[in-house]
């Protein structure tokens, strides 16, 4: 078993619903990383967390200590969002070493 | 202030030819980190570096890889007689030392290696 799992692997919604990615762990953690990855594009960090919820326009990342669970969510998702999602979390056990998830392809059709 | 610069963004290679990839980290980031990504698959560590040092090669191939990050100039992470395996997207990232315990990476665009 991974020590990030996410779900789902693959995600295709409308235009405009809202969209949900999950991100499980297995291990203590010091920080959650949630990062988006277009097709032939780069990387790009959009959250990082170690407690609660924070939000950045449309995008909406929340954590759960207790159960070990992140959530990334989109609110009116656009074609644009299309992307694939990785959740990364920094091990509490390593100084800078991150555990990845395998990521989560979303695409939005118009 | 201009992000994770890498190049080449495209790079074609025959086999047993060397592939060498640059990395310039942001500006006050002495820390860098190389990921491979192959086709349709998710990042794997291979080389964390700082000014001078390895610090951490567990990921890198024991043949063939190796990567340096002099005290002048980019990193490189250089590939001797490429094999059609190695073709991926190589990924830069850089932290500054404060943020280096957090793992907040600041990624480049990736170079992509295609070997012939």
């Amino acid at each position: 078993k991974n020590e990030v799992e996410q779900s789902p692997q693959n995600l295709t919604a409308q235009e405009g619903e809202f969209i949900t990615i999950n991100c499980s762990y297995s291990v203590g953690i010091s920080a959650l990383h949630w990062l988006q990855q277009h097709p032939g594009g780069g990387i790009v960090s959009l959250f990082m967390l170690s407690s609660g919820k924070k939000k950045h326009g449309r995008l909406i990342a929340t954590i759960n200590i207790q159960e070990k669970h992140s959530s990334l969510h989109i609110t009116a998702s656009h074609p644009r969002d299309s992307a694939v999602y990785i959740c990364a979390v920094k091990n509490m056990d390593s100084n800078y070493q991150l555990i990845w998830g395998a990521g989560t392809k979303l695409i939005i059709k118009p | 202030n201009a992000g994770v610069m890498q190049n080449p963004r495209h790079l074609v290679r025959r086999r047993g030819q060397e592939a060498r990839l640059r990395c310039s980290p942001m500006k006050g980031h002495s820390h860098v980190y190389w990921y491979r990504q192959l086709p349709e698959e998710g990042l794997k560590f291979m080389v964390y570096l700082q000014k001078e040092n390895i610090i951490d090669e567990s990921g890198m191939p024991k043949e063939r890889f190796s990567a340096e990050f002099p005290k002048e100039g980019p990193s490189i992470l250089r590939i001797q007689q490429v094999v059609r395996g190695d073709s991926a997207a190589y990924f830069c990232a850089s932290s500054p030392a404060y943020l280096a315990n957090t793992g907040e990476l600041f990624f480049g665009e990736g170079s992509r290696l295609t070997v012939l």
